[in-house]
């Protein structure tokens, strides 16, 4: 069971490049997440869905875009990218909220380390 | 909206001593409260969750955590540090989405 799978897992991009982060999980979870982990930030959450072509914004969503156009997918991409957004990226997925809570365990992929230069 | 504030960025501990790390909370309404952990190079892990069952929640790794309403408090500890302990920790809060505290490295001393 492969649970939460980022790819790719480290990626270099020039400033004003275009990339997509790719998020898969086969644990059939309704709720999918985007994070960014940055040095003495702790992870801030960028987009988020709560099911099937549905997606929402985080804390920080400027410079990102994210698709849900399948279940078990969740793409975070980036249209131009930033030195700013050099940081190490975390997808998470769950089963949903009761009640409008979030009451569940979040399941972390690995990460995807991106260095704008 | 919600929030958590870890105390301390760094937390150093000498092996077979009680691990204190600090977690308080923000919220408007009764929260879901949480500790996760993260190994180098690795996504983070939940250690134990709140869900207004119990006051006093156990996890895993002889990790415990007492919710307390009148300090919003959430503080995670451990009677006896262990080596395979060091590793960041983190606190989060849940009412809607997820937010997470900025961290606590633990390291342990032999």
């Amino acid at each position: 069971n492969a649970g939460v799978t980022q790819t790719p897992k480290f990626r270099v991009l020039k400033t004003g490049q275009s990339m997509t982060l790719l998020c898969a999980q086969d644990m059939n979870h309704e709720y999918m997440y985007w994070y960014r982990q940055d040095p003495g930030m702790g992870l801030r959450l960028i987009h988020y869905s709560v099911g099937e072509g549905t997606t929402a914004k985080g804390e920080v969503p400027d410079g990102y875009n994210v698709s849900r156009l399948k279940k078990q997918n969740f793409l975070l991409g980036l249209e131009s990218a930033a030195p700013s957004q050099t940081s190490v990226y975390f997808c998470a997925s769950s089963f949903g909220t009761s009640g409008g809570l979030n009451t569940g365990e979040l399941f972390f992929g690995e990460g995807s380390r991106l260095t704008v230069l | 909206a919600q929030s958590v504030t870890q105390l301390g960025s760094h937390v150093s501990v000498s092996e077979g001593a009680l691990v204190l790390l600090r977690c308080n909370y923000s919220s408007s309404v009764p929260p879901y409260l949480f500790w996760y952990v993260q190994y180098p190079n690795q996504g983070l892990q939940l250690l134990l969750k709140y869900t207004s069952a119990a006051t006093l929640v156990k996890g895993i790794n002889g990790f415990e955590a007492e919710f307390k309403k009148s300090e919003t408090s959430f503080h995670l500890t451990k009677p006896s540090a262990h080596m395979s302990d060091a590793a960041e920790y983190f606190c989060a809060v849940s009412v809607g989405d997820m937010r997470f505290g900025a961290g606590t490295r633990l390291t342990v001393k032999p």
